[in-house]
């Protein structure tokens, strides 16, 4: 199993400019979370799939950032247009959902945005 | 929602003992922890479902009280190789979904 990967691995843009950053679950999962990551505030939950319908978003920060999953095996973020307080690094985990499933984390993309 | 941990960060001598703390103000449907290295991705250690259970990896365990909303894990006689972020993700099940969120964690390090 390839776990959770991630792309790109480091993203570096000018603000104002489109991000995508992508996401390919483990095969079989059923839910798929995005996560930012920063010193202040820790992991934040930013959206979470099942069955690749977004069920909460109540963690996406403004309307600059979207997320989609058009079927179970990718999943896209996108930030438009891009600002410096964006900068962080950004997990996608998928887990199977049962009882007792933990989370599995791809290794992140680390977004600056200057 | 997001839980809270105690202490921030702890500095501890290998061999020494820690203890770090989770609590939610929601009811929780189980706790998770995951330990996370510089530059890396968290890595799961265990998971505890209602019931007040407590389990164990090597020498690290963790008990979760129900009826406080919180949960400890415990880190018995330390090894350089217990350094890193420690993470309680606190699952709710809204509408039978899993959500899972996290904290700041607490930063630990060993030293010699």
């Amino acid at each position: 199993d390839a776990g959770v990967i991630q792309s790109p691995r480091h993203e570096v843009t000018e603000m104002g400019q489109e991000v995508t950053l992508r996401c390919k679950p483990i095969s079989g999962h059923d839910y798929l979370f995005w996560y930012r990551q920063t010193m202040m505030r820790g992991l934040e939950l930013l959206i979470y799939f099942n069955n690749n319908v977004p069920i909460d978003d109540s963690g996406m920060p403004e309307d600059r950032f979207s997320a989609k999953m058009p079927n179970a095996s990718f999943s896209t973020l996108k930030i438009q247009p891009s600002e410096p307080r964006d900068s962080a690094v950004y997990f996608c985990a998928s887990s199977s959902g049962t009882g007792n499933s933990p989370l599995h984390f791809g290794n992140g993309t680390r977004l600056t945005v200057t | 929602q997001q839980p809270v941990q105690s202490p921030q960060a702890v500095i501890l001598r290998e061999g020494e003992d820690a203890v770090i703390n989770c609590s939610s103000s929601k009811a929780l449907y189980s706790v998770h922890w995951y330990r996370q290295k510089h530059g890396e991705a968290p890595v799961f250690l265990m998971i505890l479902l209602k019931g007040g259970e407590q389990k164990g990896h090597e020498k690290i365990s963790a008990s979760f009280n129900e009826k406080k909303q919180q949960s400890s894990l415990y880190l018995t006689a330390s090894q350089l190789s217990y350094s890193g972020t420690y993470f309680c993700g606190t699952e709710y099940r809204s509408g039978g979904y899993q959500k899972v969120t996290f904290g700041t964690g607490t930063k630990l390090q060993v030293i010699p």
